[in-house]
């Protein structure tokens, strides 16, 4: 069984479109974060959460938001895509808020025409 | 913002030689983490250090961690091929934003 795991991989769309990607994992964990990763390789966390509090970094845009329905599902909603979204994202969870370790799903690939 | 410096950020190395990887953070932490990542794949996570002169040793590799200078540092011993990847530290400020480091891109070579 994949411990985190995101859908879609892959995602083509259009500038101004609407998204979602998925992330479910089967761990138990209480947190999980979503991050950025660009063309450059280089990655910024965008949001952690567990049930009771959600950390968002202020350099993302209110483009992106997560919507958590259940403690194993982080899913992230980006609005108005802009060409700049194009990058990986990433997935994870740990438990105890990233004291303990933290498991990535495989990523999503974004790319913004 | 916290600042996150590796170095070097490209490391070809001969197998069978040690070497180290600087990470250096500009404000007071005491929580670091080390993550590899193989060309195309996902992040894994290596060592989560949580307190000054913390010291983890997983295989062929260890990691410091030193809050004072705020310095951690992921030595490689006796490097083999397996060990290719891109390393990369983060920093949490105790507010659970993590800031990454540019990461170090590792080769070694038979």
């Amino acid at each position: 069984d994949t411990a985190v795991s995101q859908t879609p991989k892959y995602l083509v769309t259009q500038m101004g479109n609407d998204k979602s990607i998925k992330c479910e994992q089967n761990l138990g964990h209480d947190t999980m974060y979503w991050y950025k990763q660009d063309s450059k390789k280089f990655l910024k966390i965008m949001f952690s959460y567990n049930n009771k509090e959600l950390i968002i970094n202020e350099t993302v845009p209110n483009r992106f938001s997560p919507k958590s329905p259940d403690k194993a599902h982080l899913n992230l909603h980006i609005n108005s895509l802009e060409l700049g979204d194009s990058a990986v994202y990433f997935c994870a969870s740990s438990q105890y808020r990233a004291i303990e370790t933290q498991y990535f799903g495989p990523g999503t690939r974004l790319l913004v025409l | 913002e916290l600042k996150v410096e590796q170095n070097p950020l490209f490391l070809s190395m001969q197998e069978g030689k040690n070497y180290t990887i600087y990470c250096n953070y500009s404000t007071t932490s005491d929580r670091l983490y080390w993550y590899r990542q193989d060309p195309g794949k996902s992040l894994e996570s290596l060592f989560v250090l949580l307190s000054n002169g913390a010291v983890k040793q997983e295989g062929r590799l260890m990691a410091s961690l030193d809050t004072k200078a705020r310095l951690s540092t992921l030595h490689i011993t006796a490097a083999v091929h397996d060990l290719s990847a891109t390393y990369f530290c983060a920093v949490d400020n105790a507010g659970n934003q993590f800031y990454f480091g540019t990461g170090t891109s590792l080769t070694v070579i038979p």
